[in-house]
Formats: C-alpha cells, structure tokens, sequence
C-alpha cells in the first residue's frame, strides 16, 4: 500500500525558532505537496514540488521554504516560528496528473 | 484565481437520511474534481474524481457525485448515510493548466445512531 510518511504527530516549538517538518513516501512520486489545514480555511496550499531540487510557491508561501534533494524526500521549513503558523501541516504525493493526491496523516504544531 | 465553495459548513443527519454536500468552483476551463474525505483522527482520503466522461461518478462507500458544466457545480451524494460516515468532507479543483489542487473549507458531517 501507498505511503506518505510525516516524521512527527506533534510538535511543540517556541517563536523565533527554526522547525523543519519531514514527509517521505515511498511511491517514487514526482509531485510533493504541502499544505496547512486550518477550521474554517480548509486546506491552503504553502509549497509543491514537480520534481527534485524543483519548488514552487503555492497560495500561502509566506514565512516558510522547502527542500527537496531527493526524490523521496519534502521538507517544510519555518525560517522563525510565530504563534500564527501554529496548524496541522498536511503533506502530500501524486504520481502524475492524472492522479489523485495521497496524504500523509499529518503534523500538529503548535508555536508558542 | 480558482476557487471552490462549499455551502455547507455543518451537517447533521440521523441515519438512513439521504445527503447532499454542495461544491461550486469558480473556474471556467477544464477542470479536474475531486472529494475528500477525513475521518476524525485519520488522514484525507479520496473518495471520487471526475477527470471525464460519465459526469456522474461512483466512489467507495457508496458515494457519488455528479459534474454540472453549466452549474460549476460537483455535488457529492449518498442516498442513505451511517454513523460511520461522520467525517469531514473537502471538495477539491484542479485546474488542468495547473498542478496545484484548490480545496474547499470544508463540510463537517455529524450523523447521529
């Protein structure tokens, strides 16, 4: 069965720091997705990915960046956490355009 | 910019009750549809597509969904819902001069035994 693995549950993290969230799938999927769900907003669009070393900024790109090195691999990076990043961040994969997305089951961080 | 609107933020029905969830989306071109489906505490899964073709399309669980070119419309329907289907329901657009999925806020499903 299709994978899309994020690395923590939860996570806690204090303003002003560095938070690196990780998602990996195992589909050897090109697309990798990025997005922050919140009540009421649904979920908006941060980063995607077409490929590796390859981004593009989605709805919301604001206070974040990402890695991409390998092909696996999609890392969401909050340059300095404030408490209005505090979400469930959702990562996704596709294997091409004619397909839908699989999620990974997500990250809840609160910033304080 | 593509949008997707779903009218419905809360609803509550008792089981065997039939559903319907709306979901309009604001482009005109061709466009890909999708609805999602997150049961509490579990990920999003998919439940149906429409890419083309039959604009009626049959999902898992016994949902269905019907594309309206002339409405904008893909409303998600079941004609008698569980109280397994308790959930959280995202309509989504996918622009296919794009690759990135707008979603909808949401529609949070409450059915009471």
């Amino acid at each position: 069965d299709v994978k899309v693995t994020q690395s923590s549950r939860y996570l806690v993290k204090r303003t002003g720091e560095k938070v690196f969230l990780e998602c990996v799938q195992d589909m050897d999927h090109e697309n990798m997705f990025w997005y922050r769900q919140d009540p009421g907003l649904g979920l908006r669009l941060i980063y995607f990915s077409y490929d590796v070393k390859m981004k593009e900024k989605g709805d919301i790109p604001e206070g974040y960046s990402v890695s991409r090195e390998k092909k696996e691999r999609f890392s969401l990076i909050l340059e300095s956490a404030s408490t209005n990043q505090t979400s469930m961040y959702l990562c996704a994969s596709r294997q091409g355009t004619n397909y839908g997305y699989t999620f990974g089951s997500g990250t809840r961080l609160t910033v304080v | 910019a593509q949008s997707v609107s779903q009218h419905n933020h809360h609803v509550i029905l008792s089981e065997a009750a039939s559903l319907e969830l709306g979901c309009n989306y604001s482009y005109g071109g061709t466009v890909n549809l999708f609805w999602y489906v997150q049961y509490p505490g579990q990920h999003l899964q998919l439940l149906l597509k429409y890419f083309s073709g039959d604009p009626l399309v049959k999902g898992i669980k016994g949902f269905e969904a019907e594309f309206i070119k002339s409405k904008f419309s893909f409303n998600l329907r079941k004609p008698s819902v569980q109280w397994s289907d308790t959930a959280e329901y995202f309509c989504a657009v996918r622009d296919t001069g794009f690759q990135k999925l707008v979603f909808g806020t949401g529609t949070r499903l409450l059915v009471s035994p």
